[in-house]
C-alpha cells in the first residue's frame, strides 16, 4: 500500500517570500500521479499542481513549483510570492496510474500542512 | 457548469438515526469516491465506485453503505451513525483511463456531526 507523509503540521511565510512545503510518498509503482491540493477556511479541495511520474521535468503553474525527486520519493511544493489568499491546509497525494488495480482512481493524501502567511 | 455536489452541507444527527449523504456529479465520470477528513489524518477513503453498480471498499469502509445505481449519484449511507463518524466527509468523482487529467473533482464537503 502506498503512504503520503507530510512532515510539516504547520509553516509560515511573510507575504511576498517564498515557502516550501514538505512530501514524501512510498510506492513500489513506477507509474503514477502526485498533486498538491489546496483547502482554504471555505473547506473546499482546490487542485494546485500536478506531476506525472514518468515525466521528468517539474510541474509549474504560476507561483506554485513542484521538486520532484522520483528516487527519493519526495515532491515539495513552492510558493512564491507569497500572497495573503495562499494562507490554506496544504494536502499532498498520490494516485495509482496502473489500470485495473484496487487501488486505482484513489488518492492517497498526506497530513495536511497549515500555511500561514504573514502581511 | 462542471460540478460535484453535496447534501446536506451540515448535518447534525443523533446516534443511530439512519442517514443519506447525496453526491451527484454532471461529468459523466466513471469514478466517484467519498472520504473522510479528520484531523492529523488527512483524508481516506471509505468506499469507491467504477462505475454504475460498481463498488467496492476503500481503508475505512465500517459503518457506512454506498450505492451507485445512476451514473451520476454516489450516496453515502449511514444506517446506525455512531460519534465516531464526526467528521467532514467529500464525495468526488474523475474519469478514468490515460488519456483522462486524472484530476479528481471534490464536492464542498458535509460537515457531520453525530451526538
Amino acid at each position: 500500500a502506498q503512504t503520503v507523509t507530510q512532515s510539516q503540521p504547520e509553516m509560515s511565510v511573510q507575504e511576498a517570500e517564498t515557502v516550501t512545503l514538505s512530501c514524501t510518498y512510498d510506492t513500489s509503482e513506477s507509474d503514477y500521479y502526485l498533486f498538491w491540493y489546496k483547502q482554504p477556511p471555505s473547506r473546499q479541495m482546490i487542485l494546485v499542481i500536478r506531476q506525472e511520474a514518468y515525466k521528468q521535468q517539474n510541474a509549474t503553474e504560476n507561483r506554485f513549483s513542484v521538486n520532484f525527486q522520483k528516487a527519493a520519493k519526495s515532491f515539495s511544493l513552492k510558493i512564491s510570492d507569497s500572497q495573503l489568499g495562499d494562507a490554506a491546509m496544504y494536502f499532498c497525494a498520490y494516485r495509482s496510474a496502473y489500470a485495473g488495480g484496487t487501488s486505482y482512481g484513489k488518492l492517497t493524501f498526506g497530513q495536511g500542512t497549515i500555511l500561514t502567511v504573514h502581511p | 457548469e462542471a460540478q460535484v455536489t453535496q447534501n446536506p452541507r451540515y448535518l447534525i444527527t443523533v446516534t443511530g438515526k439512519k442517514l443519506t449523504v447525496t453526491c451527484s456529479q454532471n461529468m459523466n465520470h466513471e469514478y466517484m469516491s467519498w472520504y473522510r477528513q479528520d484531523p492529523g489524518l488527512g483524508l481516506r477513503q471509505i468506499y469507491y465506485s467504477m462505475n454504475v453498480e460498481v463498488t467496492d471498499k476503500g481503508d475505512v469502509p465500517e459503518g457506512y453503505k454506498v450505492s451507485r445505481k445512476e451514473k451520476r449519484n454516489f450516496p453515502l449511507i449511514l444506517e446506525s451513525p455512531s460519534p465516531n463518524q464526526t467528521s467532514l466527509y467529500f464525495c468526488a468523482s474523475s474519469a478514468l483511463g490515460r488519456g483522462s487529467a486524472h484530476e479528481q473533482f471534490f464536492g464542498p464537503g458535509t460537515r457531520l456531526t453525530v451526538l
